[in-house]
């Protein structure tokens, strides 16, 4: 079975920018989770989708979006970029939401000049 | 306020050896502990996990022990060999459902 896939891998932005961000879930994974990697704050929650519904959301600015489509595929959106926005972006899927293992994308990394 | 932390930053140990990664929690209502492996330039690797109502599981030279009563959760790797060495996260499922994860431990392993 296929890995969770994330696209692109790599991203160079200016501030002011928008970005988008993509996430394919394992196969049969209805959840999918977002997290925002930096090595001062460490892996950070910042939501999570389940049949095209957000679950959760973590303490971040409303300029963080994102939307989950009918085949669980799911997307983030940053818009107005800012320098700390360069940070490594985790996508995770599970089978659902709850007591469920998530499994990591190798994640996009992202930087803002 | 809660928090997930672990003990110590880093860890060198010799190729062989049995390894502890220490992670304290403070959030009594979680009821789901997770550990990842992080190796450089890769996504965190589903290690092992244990629910609240369980105080010891294992898997393939890895057992996960948690002590409710004083908040602690560890991982043990036995005979830790040269590819576990990586970034060992523990992470926490709280009541509001979101995963929350300690800042992380650089494990070494000299050969």
């Amino acid at each position: 079975k296929a890995g969770v896939t994330q696209t692109p891998r790599y991203l160079i932005k200016t501030r002011g920018q928008q970005v988008t961000l993509s996430c394919s879930p394992i196969s049969g994974h209805r959840s999918v989770s977002w997290y925002q990697q930096t090595p001062g704050q460490g892996l950070q929650f910042l939501f999570e989708y389940f049949s095209e519904t957000q679950r959760n959301k973590g303490n971040f600015p409303g300029r963080f979006s994102g939307r989950q489509f009918s085949n669980s595929r799911s997307e983030m959106n940053v818009s107005t970029l800012e320098l700390g926005d360069s940070a490594l972006y985790l996508c995770a899927s599970s089978r659902s939401s709850g007591q469920e293992t998530q499994y990591f994308g190798p994640g996009t990394r992202l930087l803002v000049l | 306020g809660e928090s997930v932390g672990l003990h110590l930053p880093t860890l060198s140990v010799q190729e062989g050896d049995n390894s502890i990664i220490n992670c304290a929690y403070s959030n009594s209502a979680s009821d789901y502990f997770i550990w990842y492996k992080q190796e450089s330039g890769k996504g965190p690797q589903f290690i092992i996990d244990i629910r609240s109502n369980m105080d010891k599981r294992q898997g393939q030279r890895v057992t996960v022990l948690l002590n409710k009563t004083v908040k602690h959760l560890s991982l043990q790797i036995a005979a830790t060999q040269p590819g576990d060495s990586a970034v060992y996260f523990c992470a926490e499922k709280g009541n509001n459902n979101d995963m929350r994860f300690g800042a992380g431990t650089r494990l070494t392993v000299k050969p």
